[in-house]
């Protein structure tokens, strides 16, 4: 079944910073990433997605590439804000399947 | 966007008992919701999946007598905790997944402190 990894696990920015979280997965047939936002204390928030017809998908400050051959694809947050600081988590599926997710990286942007 | 909700938020109840958490999709209909379990500083652990008006499918190692799932309708699905015990005290998060197209988007509830004393 599908594996996915993501690193880092912890992240430390300034304020103003880019901040970069990598996922890498196993099933090459796996079509749909997902990325989630979770703030303390409550549930998971979808931020952004991207499908396996797209290489890159930007919105706003946020940005997610895919790299179907490497089978990896990345979380990228520019200008980060105080209120970035959450653990974002990725996952893959393929179609109707069911989720798998990452670990998990805990971001914490300073003032 | 979709929004889910989940009731109660927090829950304290004394061990033995049984508690019911509902989930709603409050503006699309869901075939299929999702129930997972998260422990402090980890990941998310999918518990079972909710089709409606079937059996629900649970993960492996998940009891499916104690962990008691019903997805009655396309917006309704409940999480019956029963005879819980200290060691089932947790974060339950549901979540439905919305259909469009070819591919389908998962949305998450607010989540459920469960504390069992």
């Amino acid at each position: 079944g599908e594996n996915v990894e993501q690193h880092p696990s912890t992240l430390s920015v300034q304020e103003g910073d880019s901040a970069v979280i990598k996922c890498t997965y196993s099933d090459s047939a796996s079509n749909y990433f997902p990325w989630y936002k979770q703030e303390l204390g409550k549930g998971p928030q979808l931020i952004i997605d991207i499908r396996s017809n797209v290489g890159e998908k930007k919105d706003q400050r946020i940005a997610v590439t895919l790299n179907k051959t490497a089978k990896h694809f990345s979380l990228h947050i520019t200008e980060t804000q105080p209120e970035d600081s959450a653990v974002y988590f990725c996952a893959a599926s393929l179609g109707f399947q069911k989720l798998v997710f990452g670990t998990g990286t805990r971001l914490l942007v300073s003032p | 966007g979709a929004v889910v909700s989940q009731h109660p938020s927090r829950v304290i109840c004394k061990s033995g008992t049984s508690v019911k958490i509902e989930c709603r999709s409050l503006d699309f209909q869901a075939t299929t919701m999702f129930w997972y379990r998260q422990f402090p500083k980890q990941s998310l652990m999918l518990m079972a999946t909710s089709n409606e008006g079937s059996k629900a499918t649970y993960e492996q190692g998940v009891e499916k007598d104690k962990f008691l799932i019903n997805h009655a309708s396309l917006t309704l699905s409940t999480l019956t905790v029963t005879s819980a015990h200290p060691e089932d005290s947790s974060f339950y998060i549901c979540s439905a997944r919305r259909a469009s197209g070819v591919q389908e988007t998962q949305y998450f509830g607010p989540g459920t402190r469960l504390l069992v004393l």
